[in-house]
């Protein structure tokens, strides 16, 4: 089955600064790349995906990249804020989305006023 | 909208007691998931099903856990006899199969004494 990495498992950086979280995937075969936000009691909050025919995604402050050959995508973060101070996972499946995620093991994104 | 409804948001109960976990999945949502949450193993798919049919149980960890969906409007995980190991937090999401990212609700926190 899949199995996902994630790096690294607790990041702070100053807020204003970038913020960089890295995955990487076994399955060749996933097509289907999701990043969730969770926060504090709360459930995961998708904040950008992005599928196996496309490179790169951008949403404001937020991207998202894939590379393919090395199986690996990362989530980048510009202009930190503190309300981005959070729990982030990065996640992979076959079937665009209906099968079920393999998850990373989650990052603990500290924002430092 | 309304987003993924589940009941109740936090449960207390004693070894050998069942347990019933209730999903309300989004209107027009045709998949359903059943996600568990701990520190050691993070965030691991449980059961899901498309069109209310089971596709892929094979993250239920034991036959003490069940999962049904008898309609498109409503999903159950039942837990029988319950075990304190299965204190966890159990998420449900759902999604519009093969064209919308998943979707999760708050999720109900479950522990066993």
């Amino acid at each position: 089955g899949e199995n996902v990495e994630q790096h690294p498992s607790t990041l702070s950086v100053q807020e204003g600064d970038s913020a960089v979280i890295k995955c990487t995937y076994s399955d060749s075969a996933s097509n289907y790349f999701p990043w969730y936000k969770q926060e504090l009691g709360k459930g995961p909050q998708l904040i950008i995906d992005i599928r196996s025919n496309v490179g790169e995604k951008k949403d404001q402050r937020i991207a998202v990249t894939l590379n393919k050959t090395a199986k690996h995508f990362s989530l980048h973060i510009t202009e930190t804020q503190p309300e981005d101070s959070a729990v982030y996972f990065c996640a992979a499946t076959l079937g665009g989305g209906a099968d079920g995620l393999t998850f990373g093991k989650g990052t603990h994104l500290i924002i430092q006023p | 909208d309304a987003g993924v409804i589940q009941s109740p948001r936090h449960e207390v109960t004693e070894m050998g007691q069942e347990v019933t976990l209730r999903c309300k999945p989004i209107s027009g949502h045709n998949s359903l998931f059943w996600y568990r949450q701990t520190m050691m193993r993070g965030l691991e798919l449980l059961i899901y099903f498309n069109n209310n049919v089971p596709i892929d149980d094979s993250g239920m960890p034991e036959d003490r856990f069940s999962a049904k969906m008898p309609n498109a409007s409503f999903s159950t995980l039942k837990i029988q006899p319950s075990e304190p190991r299965d204190s966890a937090v159990y998420f449900c999401a759902s999604s519009f199969v093969r064209e919308q990212p998943q979707h999760f609700g708050d999720g109900t926190r479950l522990s066993i004494l």
